[in-house]
């Protein structure tokens, strides 16, 4: 079974700043998918960025970006020119290549609790 | 695009009653959707895989009579929890997957808050 560490339950950064966020999973499997969401406290679950295991360019999404390390199985989260909308939980999650049986579902890590201070 | 709801999104009942909750894919057909738990200040679990037109998939440790799951069309999903306790109080979650060539992204609904008497 996957599983999916996330080491840091709580990071603060001063808005405008940049973040990094961790996260390293454990697999068996040579292509998967990564996810990072972003859960603020209306607790909707949002999709920020997302990673094919076969693809080597890191995901971008406007100010979000992901360090990709498929050796060391770590997919960390960077968050430039932070605002204080970005305050939230962010879960880092992932999915299985293969469908049925619940394979396709996502496995999340236990999330960290960004707080951006004004 | 891919929004998903959910409704209701909260729920009080009383112990042994039945809750059905409704997961909608709005603005795009899934073949696929999930139902995860969520407890207070913890990551969300995985309960089960529903399928359109089959059974679902349960995870490991989730009673499949106690939490059933109907996929009657490409747009709907419902989670009945059976004779709630309130053990049973949770935050639950559903996502639509959509369709793609290499598998597609899992969208969420906001959820819904069920508190058992």
């Amino acid at each position: 079974a996957q599983t999916v560490t996330q080491s840091q339950p709580e990071m603060s950064v001063q808005e405008a700043e940049t973040v990094t966020l961790s996260c390293t999973y454990d697999t068996s499997e040579s292509d998967y998918y990564l996810f990072w969401y972003k859960q603020p406290p209306s607790r909707q679950m949002i999709l920020v960025i997302r990673q094919e295991a076969y693809k080597q360019q890191n995901a971008t999404e406007n100010r979000f970006s992901v360090n990709f390390q498929k050796a060391a199985k770590s997919f960390s989260l960077k968050i430039s020119d932070s605002q204080l909308g970005d305050a939230a939980m962010y879960f880092c999650a992932y999915r299985s290549p293969y469908s049925g049986g619940g394979a396709d579902g996502l496995t999340f890590g236990k999330g960290t609790h960004l707080i951006i201070q004004p | 695009g891919a929004v998903v709801s959910q409704h209701p999104s909260w729920v009080i009942c009383k112990s042994g009653t039945s809750v059905k909750i409704e997961c909608r894919s709005l603005d795009f057909q899934a073949t696929t959707m999930f139902w995860y738990r969520q407890f207070p200040k913890q990551s969300l679990m995985l309960m089960a895989t529903s399928n359109e037109g089959s059974k679902a998939t349960y995870e490991q440790g989730v009673e499949k009579d106690k939490f059933l799951i109907n996929h009657a069309s490409l747009t709907l999903s419902t989670l009945t929890v059976t004779s709630a306790h309130p053990e049973d109080s949770s935050f639950y979650i559903c996502s639509a997957r959509t369709s793609g060539k290499r598998g597609g992204t899992q969208y969420f609904g906001p959820g819904t808050r069920l508190t058992v008497l």
